[in-house]
Order: structure tokens, then C-alpha cells, then sequence
């Protein structure tokens, strides 16, 4: 079965604070994504990756950096969290040549 | 930036209804996908149309691709308070979603 995993599904941070977000695959994709997902803003797509060491701005990039070293694993890095990052942040994957992507179940941020 | 616009945002109906989710945009997709989320879930694909003029059918869903490949369009026969979820469409490569329409419906 298709796996894509996020380290956490609560988080609690205080402002100011260095944190990371972690998605790991199991399907050996190439592309992987960070969004986030707010009320009343859908998905908004915050940094994408085609494949190891890429990485690509998406439409909201500011605060937030992304590490890729290895092909499974895509980190979302806030480098000084503040109150308006708290969210819901999904990270996907797909393969290369492939329409579909699949989702973590997320990680609900809530920096105070 | 490529924007998707979804419409209805929010859609209460009673069981047994027909309804149709929108989603319009100004750019040309080479592919637009629906995606269904459940609450505390990450989104799933319910499929992919790619051929301007498409339709596709998955049970009592019928999704179809505008000629121009700009529009797109949900349509659900019989709503059953299974389809009870948030829907979004999303365009390819970057994966860029709709804000979604957040469907509801009752027994």
C-alpha cells in the first residue's frame, strides 16, 4: 500500500521557535510537496521538489525553507515560527510521470 | 500564477438530489484532477481528465473537461450523504488546487 508519513499529526510551538516538519514516502517518487490549508483559502502551495536535492518555490514560500537529501524524505523548515504559520500542513508525492498524488494525513501546527 | 476558481464554496442539499461543483480558470491545464478530502485526512484523487471535451464517470460521478481545457465540472446524481466531504479540483504540474466546495448532505 501507497504510504506517505508525516511525524507528527499535533504540533504546539512557540513563537520564534526552529521547526520542522517531516514527510516520508515509501514509493520512491521523485516529486513531493508541502502545502498548507487554511478556512476559506483551499491548499496553498508553499515549496515542491522534482526530485533529490531540487527544490522549487510554490506560491507562498515566505517564512518557510525545504530540505531534500535523500529521494524519500522532504522536510518543511519554519525558521522562526510566528502565530499566522499555524495551520494545517500536507505534504504529497507522485511519480514523476504520474497524474495522481498522495497525501499525509498532515500536521496541524498551532505556533503560540 | 495560475489561479483555479471552485463554485459553489459551500452546498447543503437533501438526499437524493443532483448537484454540479464548478471549477473555472483563465489558464489552460494540460490535466485537471477532483481530489475528495475527509475531515483529519490528506485529499485522494477520484480521478484525472486530460482530453478537452472529456467526460469520465465514476458511479453516480460525472466529471467533465471543457473544450478549451480552462473549465471543469462535477456532477453527482443521487447525492447520498456518503458524498459528504470537502472536493477540490487541481490543476497539473504544480499541483495548484481550487479552494474547494465543502458539500453536505442530508438525510
Amino acid at each position: 500500500d501507497v504510504k506517505v508519513t508525516q511525524s507528527s499529526r499535533y504540533l504546539v510551538k512557540r513563537t520564534g521557535e526552529k521547526v520542522f516538519l517531516e514527510c516520508v514516502q515509501d514509493m520512491d517518487h521523485e516529486n513531493m510537496f508541502w502545502y498548507r490549508q487554511d478556512p476559506g483559502l483551499g491548499l496553498r502551495l508553499i515549496y515542491f521538489s522534482y526530485d533529490v536535492k531540487m527544490k522549487e518555490k510554490g506560491d507562498i514560500p515566505e517564512g518557510y525553507s525545504v530540505s531534500r537529501e535523500k529521494k524519500e524524505r522532504f522536510s518543511l523548515i519554519l525558521e522562526s515560527a510566528s502565530t499566522n504559520q499555524t495551520s494545517m500542513y500536507l505534504c504529497a508525492s507522485r511519480h514523476n510521470s504520474a497524474f495522481e498524488a498522495f497525501f499525509g494525513q498532515g500536521t496541524r501546527l498551532t505556533v503560540v | 500564477t495560475q489561479l483555479l476558481e471552485q463554485s459553489p464554496q459551500f452546498l447543503s442539499i437533501q438526499e437524493g438530489e443532483n448537484l454540479t461543483v464548478y471549477c473555472n480558470s483563465s489558464s489552460v491545464f494540460s490535466s485537471l484532477q477532483w481530489y475528495r478530502q475527509e475531515p483529519g485526512e490528506g485529499p485522494v484523487l477520484l480521478v484525472t481528465v486530460v482530453t478537452g471535451g472529456e467526460v469520465k464517470k465514476l458511479k453516480r460521478l460525472t466529471f467533465q473537461f471543457g473544450d478549451a481545457r480552462k473549465d471543469s465540472s462535477l456532477h453527482i446524481t443521487a447525492a447520498q450523504p456518503g458524498d459528504t466531504g470537502l472536493y477540490l479540483c487541481a490543476g497539473y504540474d504544480k499541483i495548484i488546487f481550487g479552494k474547494g466546495t465543502r458539500l453536505h448532505i442530508l438525510p
